[in-house]
């Protein structure tokens, strides 16, 4: 599969935690994106990379969000002291131009 | 900011009848108008997309039409059938910006 890909699909964590999430972008892609989206809503963007940088930072990204793309292959996607309105889909997203997006199956991340 | 909005929120029709969901957007400046098709635990998939310098675009039995002065756009897929049944984004960026704003999203039934 040369898709986008995230792991794990599913997280299931307790009020506090700390979790992390995984995405690898299709190889030739080089900006990549996160989005979060909750039950009934449409993807709200989070952060973009470009290669190694991160270049835009939405204001949902709370200062327990940290995003990473070391090498400007994949990404990583930490959340600090996990609350319950973290709850939601984690979706991953990479392009090769400024435009058509490509998006990952998502890690569903549950905070009980 | 952006912002997108996206009506009707359900829709139901006919299998073999048309579906048409509308957007409208906020800026201006947006120039990139992609619609995404996500299926129930699926990640979101482009199906169309189209650029301000253009009114209309087709694929099949998807078209999407743009009217930049009244800043509206719309989705229209014909001859309808029950693999069509899914949740329909719109999403609108403009250059200079990496992120996709959303709708809210339009279920789509198609009924046999």
């Amino acid at each position: 599969d040369t898709g986008v890909s995230q792991n794990p699909r599913h997280k299931i964590t307790k009020r506090g935690q700390n979790v992390t999430f995984r995405c690898d972008p299709i190889s030739e892609h080089n900006r990549l994106y996160w989005y979060r989206q909750t039950l009934g809503q449409g993807p709200e963007f989070l952060t973009y990379f470009q290669n190694e940088a991160q270049l835009e930072k939405s204001r949902l990204l709370s200062d327990r969000f940290s995003a990473e793309r070391p090498k400007g292959s994949f990404s990583t996607l930490e959340i600090q002291r996990t609350e319950q309105g973290d709850s939601a889909m984690y979706l991953c997203a990479s392009s090769r131009t400024q435009e058509t997006q490509y998006f990952g199956p998502g890690t569903r991340l549950l905070v009980l | 900011g952006e912002n997108v909005e996206q009506h009707p929120s359900t829709l139901s029709v006919q299998e073999g009848d048309s579906a048409v969901i509308k957007c409208t957007y906020s800026d201006s400046a947006s120039n990139y108008f992609p619609w995404y098709k996500q299926e129930l635990g699926k990640r979101p998939q482009l199906i169309i997309d189209i650029r301000s310098n253009v009114g209309e675009k087709k694929d099949q039995r998807i078209a999407v039409t743009l009217n930049k002065t009244a800043k509206h756009f719309s989705l229209h897929i014909t001859e309808t059938q029950p693999e069509d049944s899914a949740v329909y984004f719109c999403a609108a960026s403009r250059l200079g910006a990496q992120k996709l704003v959303f709708g809210q999203g339009t279920r789509l039934t198609i009924n046999p």
